[in-house]
């Protein structure tokens, strides 16, 4: 079954440690993105990766990092959690950026006190 | 600005109503994505169109490109379709519009 699959679906944590969210696609996508949905504004673009080891900002990178060292695999970082990262991701893939249809994985509630 | 303005916002219909939700674009478009989101919070991909008009069971999208302008319509709405509806315009994806269904 293709599908995007994000770990962990939820997770509280403290401020100043560190964490990362995974994300892994099946369907050989080149372009993974993530995103971040606030309440009223809707989701925004943190980082996205046009392919293994491209990589680039999207509207609100600050504080944190992602890689792509292999195609399946996009994790996102934070180094330094602060509470305003208190928030919904969610990942996403498609064939390639721009106009192709995205498949997006269920979503990772973080919550960062 | 690459922005999306979606119409109504909010949207409470009866169930079996037809319902129409409008998308409209600051910038040029080529094609566009049609997303729904469930309380629940997974998203979920309609349709993706760059022309004309595409057809899912009672889901209908159409485009048009000149006019920078996109149309989601329910016909015999059902309160499962009580969910966020999103045009993305490539990655903006603004807040959708809320839609619920009473029985």
């Amino acid at each position: 079954e293709a599908q995007v699959t994000q770990n962990p679906r939820y997770l509280i944590t403290v401020t100043g440690k560190k964490l990362t969210v995974t994300c892994s696609q099946n369907m050989n996508h080149e372009y993974m993105s993530w995103y971040r949905q606030d309440p009223g504004l809707g989701l925004r673009q943190i980082y996205y990766s046009m392919n293994v080891e491209v990589t680039d900002k999207g509207d609100v990178p600050e504080g944190y990092k992602v890689s792509r060292k292999e195609k399946r695999n996009f994790p996102l970082i934070l180094e330094s959690p602060s509470p305003n990262q208190t928030s919904l991701y969610f990942c996403a893939s498609s064939w390639t950026g721009g106009n192709q249809p995205q498949h997006f994985g269920d979503g990772t509630r973080l919550s960062i006190l | 600005k690459n922005e999306v303005e979606q119409s109504p916002q909010n949207l409470t219909a009866q169930e079996g109503e037809f319902i129409t939700i409008n998308c409209s674009y600051s910038v040029g478009i080529s094609a566009l994505h049609w997303l729904q989101q469930h309380p629940g919070g997974g998203i979920v991909s309609l349709f993706m169109l760059s022309s004309g008009k595409k057809k899912h069971g009672r889901l209908i999208a159409t485009i048009n490109i000149q006019e920078k302008h996109s149309s989601l319509h329910i016909t015999a709405s059902h309160p499962r379709d009580s969910a966020v509806y999103i045009c993305p315009n490539q990655f903006y994806f603004g807040t959708g519009t809320s839609l619920t269904v009473i029985p």
